[in-house]
């Protein structure tokens, strides 16, 4: 079956533009999570989504960051006046509703990299 | 708060050769642990994980870790690498509670020379 899908796969943007990232999930995945990994380190949390609600943003870096899930499937990171800082894989993952014995497993896409000049 | 440590940014090892890439947590209390993989240009794959069942866990691929909570570690060990196995690992936690993050280290950058 398909897994998750990122697009675009990569984006370039001129230093205060706006760009949207797409994240499609696997169908039926309640959970969706997005992270930013850096070039040369670890994925780091940005934020949470169960069906539409935004359940945990502590990780976005700024109020420049948004992201929204209006119908519960398909979920949109946006960035405001993007900064050169803000270069990274923008990475999506979803999961299945999490059961109370066993952690539901969260499946990655390929994520997409934003370059800013 | 959580927090993951890899040690050793890159490992080279010899085909054949054993692959043993270190993890560890830090926690309040012994958390959900992963392995993820990832090759060049895709997305992070699941190689195993500990969810509190036996503490010797069996992933693709080969791999396997084992969880000491004593020494708050999950190392994950291959006994023969392949070619195949060059890419990059990371080990996450994310607490017993629902709908959690994953929180990653930075990662073991793994080369396998013939």
């Amino acid at each position: 079956g398909a897994g998750v899908s990122q697009s675009p796969r990569y984006k370039v943007a001129k230093r205060g533009q706006d760009v949207a990232l797409r994240c499609d999930p696997i169908s039926g995945h309640v959970s969706l999570f997005w992270y930013q990994q850096a070039l040369g380190q670890g994925p780091e949390f940005l934020t949470y989504f169960q069906n539409e609600a935004q359940l945990d943003k502590s990780g976005l870096p700024s109020d420049r960051f948004f992201a929204e899930r209006p119908e519960g499937s398909v979920s949109t990171l946006k960035i405001q006046r993007t900064q050169q800082e803000d270069s990274a894989v923008y990475l999506c993952a979803s999961s299945r509703k999490l059961e109370t014995v066993t952690m539901g497993e969260q499946f990655f896409g390929p994520g997409t990299r934003l370059t800013v000049l | 708060a959580q927090s993951v440590t890899q040690l050793g940014s890159h490992v080279s090892v010899s085909e054949g050769a054993l692959v043993l890439l270190r993890c560890n947590y830090s926690s309040s209390v012994p958390p959900y642990l992963f392995w993820y993989v990832q090759y060049p240009n895709q997305g992070l794959q699941l190689l195993l994980k500990y969810t509190s069942a036996a503490t010797l866990v069996k992933g693709i691929n080969g791999f396997e870790a084992e969880f000491k909570k004593s020494e708050t570690s999950f190392h994950l060990t291959k006994p023969s690498a392949h070619m195949s196995d060059a890419a990059e690992y990371f080990c996450a936690v994310t607490p017993k509670a629902a709908g959690n993050k994953l929180t990653f280290g930075g990662g073991t950058r793994v080369l396998v020379k013939p």
